[in-house]
Parts: C-alpha cells; sequence; structure tokens
C-alpha cells in the first residue's frame, strides 16, 4: 500500500443496520491514523486518533480498531441513524508529520 | 478559545482575475494544510507547511497556484489568471504535528 486507501466508496444501509469500512494505509514509518466524520456544507471534524497496534476507540456507536502491522483501521458503526449520514475520511500521518487523506466513505442511512 | 477562520467566505470572480484566500489557524499549531473540495469530489490536498520547514507543495494543480504562510502564522492561498475549473470550497487546517486537524469554514471560490 502507497496511499491512503478506503473502502467502500459509498455504502448505503437501513436505519438500525449495523455497518463498517476500512482503511488502508502504508504501514512504514507510521506515527498514527485519524478518522473524520464530514457532514454535508460543513468542514471535516475528528472522531478518532489511534497511535498503538492494537488500538481501539469507541465514542456512543461508533468504534474503531487499528492494525499498524498490516496497515489497516476499521470504522464500525452500530445501529445506524439517519443522522450518521456523512462521508467518512481516513488520515494516516508518517512520522515526518504530514497527514495523507483517503478519498472516504460516503453513508447514507434510510430511515 | 478560537478556531480556525478563512476570509472572505465566499468570493465570486471572472475568469483571468488572480483571488487571495486567507487562513487564520489556532495560535500554536505548527502545521498548516490547504485542501480543496471541487463539486461532487472529495478532499484534495494542496500543501502542507510545517513549522520553518520548506512546505510540501506536491498537491498545487499548477503554477497559478501559489501559498505563504508568514510568521508560522496566517496562511494566504493565492490564484492567478482564475479558471472555471478552479471554482471549489477551499478549506484550510492546522494541528499540531501529529495531532489531529481542525478544519476551518471554509471559503467558496467561483470563477464565472
Amino acid at each position: 500500500i502507497l496511499n491512503v486507501e478506503q473502502s467502500p466508496q459509498s455504502l448505503h444501509v437501513q436505519e438500525g443496520d449495523s455497518t463498517n469500512f476500512t482503511c488502508s494505509f502504508p504501514s512504514s514509518n507510521f506515527y498514527a491514523l485519524h478518522w473524520y466524520r464530514w457532514e454535508t456544507a460543513k468542514s471535516p471534524e475528528a472522531l478518532f486518533v489511534m497511535t498503538l497496534n492494537g488500538d481501539e476507540k469507541k465514542k456512543g456507536r461508533i468504534s474503531a480498531t487499528l492494525n499498524t502491522k498490516e496497515g489497516y483501521s476499521y470504522l464500525y458503526i452500530k445501529g445506524s441513524q439517519p443522522e450518521d449520514s456523512a462521508t467518512y475520511l481516513c488520515a494516516s500521518n508518517t512520522n515526518a508529520g504530514k497527514s495523507t487523506f483517503g478519498d472516504g466513505t460516503t453513508l447514507t442511512v434510510k430511515p | 478559545g478560537a478556531g480556525v477562520s478563512q476570509s472572505p467566505s465566499n468570493k465570486v470572480t471572472e475568469k483571468g482575475k488572480d483571488v487571495e484566500l486567507r487562513c487564520d489557524p489556532i495560535s500554536g499549531h505548527t502545521a498548516l494544510y490547504w485542501y480543496r473540495q471541487s463539486l461532487g469530489q472529495g478532499l484534495e490536498f494542496l500543501i502542507y507547511f510545517q513549522g520553518n520547514s520548506a512546505p510540501d507543495k506536491s498537491g498545487l494543480p499548477s503554477d497559478r497556484f501559489s501559498a505563504e504562510r508568514t510568521g508560522g502564522s496566517v496562511s494566504t492561498l493565492t490564484i492567478q489568471r482564475t479558471q472555471q475549473e478552479d471554482s471549489a470550497v477551499y478549506l484550510c487546517a492546522s494541528s499540531l504535528s501529529f495531532d489531529e486537524q481542525y478544519f476551518g469554514p471554509g471559503t467558496r471560490l467561483t470563477v464565472t
């Protein structure tokens, strides 16, 4: 993996469904992995930052895991609600400091 | 405390004119990024400043684009001879070196 990649590109689920998406990143020179939530007509806001292999973070119904050895992170949303509809971005920091974003996963939750 | 601010919030300009977009980062943040979001697209990296190091300009789409960061604080993104394809929302973000980025509200640029 040379760049930060996210999958799927978009996802449509029904209210109440649980869902997850993936962020893959270069494992060499890794320092930190960030997840952001980007709602339409707003600016991205940070959800989580993770640095250690095996890290798990949780905020309400949203949680994330990190595997630095294989270079991936999962974001999980339990019991999706329409207000969860947004684009979820991940960004990887190398030990040089610069943060690189993936293209995002756009989640649409239908009532 | 104050967040990242950007000005103007909206800018309409004629094709061929130069524009300057301003970003005031959070005080003490050493890193500053410029991105843009074209209609229907994702976040496109433009340029990255980190402390006193030379900026990473690898995302600038053409030599019509340039940016400065004066005194390690305020940054200005300049677009010369604007084209219609430059129409986008331009976002600025700042952070401590390895920390999460805090985004400004963006400048919506429309080139007519």
